[in-house]
């Protein structure tokens, strides 16, 4: 079975800094996706970004980019330019390529991100 | 819009009593699933489907109960809750096959058992 792991249960960072969410999973599996939710205090899972495992490239969408190490099994996320828009809980997910489980994502424990003006 | 939706949005009830939290999208997705997120635990997987009348227990079946008689709905059924049912819960959907199969969530349900 897969774990993910997000060992820092609170971060914080100024308004305009750069911060990195730490994330490492556990898999047998050679064919995955990566994924980083936001969730703000309205509770609604927004996904930030998605790395496909196959893909040696780093993901990037604007502010947001990924540091994907396969063989270290890491996948951290990097917040530059933080807003105070971005405060939220973030959520590290893996999802199989397989068809199986109904697409499952398998979460980890999540960070809680401060964002300070 | 596509959408996910859950009712009720916020719930309080008394231990034993049934309750059912229902869940529909307008997607036409083949894949269903139900999550609850917990303090420190993320969100794990009640149940899933992958059609109409297929379902599977996720990694937290226990005092679960689904159904999925319609591809837009799946329902969660809570025959006699329990105290520490006491959750966050999340339906998500996503078509089948290969590829992304990007998972579109609803809104959640703040459910609390007394």
């Amino acid at each position: 079975a897969q774990t993910v792991t997000q060992s820092q249960p609170e971060m914080s960072v100024q308004e305009a800094e750069t911060v990195t969410l730490s994330c490492t999973y556990d898999t047998s599996e050679s064919d995955y996706y990566l994924f980083w939710y936001k969730q703000p205090p309205s509770r609604q899972m927004i996904l930030v970004i998605r790395q496909e495992a196959y893909k040696q490239q780093n993901a990037t969408e604007n502010r947001f980019s990924v540091n994907f190490q396969k063989a270290a099994k890491s996948f951290s996320l990097k917040i530059s330019d933080s807003q105070l828009g971005d405060a939220a809980m973030y959520f590290c997910a893996y999802r199989s390529a397989g068809e199986t489980s109904g697409s499952r994502l398998t979460f980890g424990e999540g960070t809680q991100l401060t964002v300070n003006p | 819009e596509a959408q996910v939706t859950q009712n009720p949005r916020y719930l309080i009830t008394v231990t034993g009593k049934k309750l059912t939290v229902t869940c529909s999208q307008n997607m036409n997705h083949e894949y269903m699933s139900w999550y609850r997120q917990d303090p420190g635990l993320g969100l794990r997987q009640i149940y899933y489907s992958m059609n109409v009348e297929v379902t599977d227990k996720g990694d937290v079946p226990e005092g679960y109960k689904v159904s999925r008689k319609e591809k837009r709905n799946f329902p969660l059924i809570l025959e006699s809750p329990s105290p520490n049912q006491t959750s966050l819960y999340f339906c998500a959907s996503s078509r089948s096959g290969q590829g992304r199969r990007e998972q579109y969530f609803g809104p959640g349900t703040r459910l609390t058992v007394t």
